[in-house]
């Protein structure tokens, strides 16, 4: 399944399949992104990251795909399971603003995903 | 796992009582945030902090305050409870401006 997490903030898919999740960034000058995992009851915990340079990065079941052209960035989880199940959010920062607030991470507004067993 | 802490888990208050909630990290970060998450709903920064004795505001106004007077140590302080002020707060630590942030578990605050 996919989904835009800025419109459309619920995803479902059945347990096994592919989940793709999108968002959307704001800032041209950002070169840092990350993926972060909420569950119910806790804070954000970091899954995964890509720097600009970079148009792709796996991890272990996921997979980040940047794409600076359009601004637009995706988390792909392979074999969904119902541990998958959590809040995803995507952030971004300039690490080249190395003082100035407009350097603090800006977070996209969160994409539920909720796996089927 | 990160090693950023924050006491009490869930604290449920009166209108009007002064609370403090306390966060800290032993990574020797200097850069330290409060966010303010309604359940379900986005992350709003309340404070940010680039190093000790330094503290600033963030992009959704808070009536609660913050000190920086160890690296380690970034405690947010309600001086009167509202119901308005129900909410879960988390608080996060990083090396360097815009590069990743490590959360704590989150206060669940809850003022009847």
């Amino acid at each position: 399944g996919e989904s835009v997490g800025l419109h459309l903030p619920t995803l479902s898919v059945q347990e096994g399949d592919n989940s793709i999740i999108n968002c959307a960034y704001s800032n041209s000058a950002s070169d840092y992104f990350i993926w972060y995992k909420q569950e119910s009851g806790k804070g954000p915990q970091f899954i995964i990251d890509i720097r600009s340079n970079m148009d792709k990065r796996q991890g272990q079941r996921v997979t980040v795909l940047l794409n600076k052209t359009v601004k637009h960035l995706s988390l792909q989880i392979a074999a969904t399971q119902p541990g998958d199940s959590a809040v995803y959010f995507c952030a971004e920062g300039d690490r080249k603003n190395y003082g100035g607030s407009q350097g603090n991470l800006i977070f996209g507004k969160g994409t539920k995903l909720s796996v089927k067993p | 796992e990160a090693d950023i802490y924050q006491t009490p888990r869930y604290l449920v208050i009166g209108t009007g009582k002064k609370i403090t909630l306390e966060c800290s990290q032993t990574m020797g970060h200097d850069k330290m945030y409060w966010y303010q998450q309604d359940p379900g709903m986005e992350l709003h920064l309340i404070h940010y902090s680039y190093g000790v004795n330094s503290t600033e505001k963030g992009d959704l106004s808070s009536e609660s305050t913050v000190s920086r007077i160890r690296t380690e140590h970034f405690p947010l302080t309600l001086e009167s409870a509202r119901p308005s002020h129900t909410s879960q707060y988390l608080c996060a630590s990083s090396e360097y401006v815009g590069s990743t942030q490590y959360f704590g578990p989150g206060t669940r605050l809850t003022v009847l």
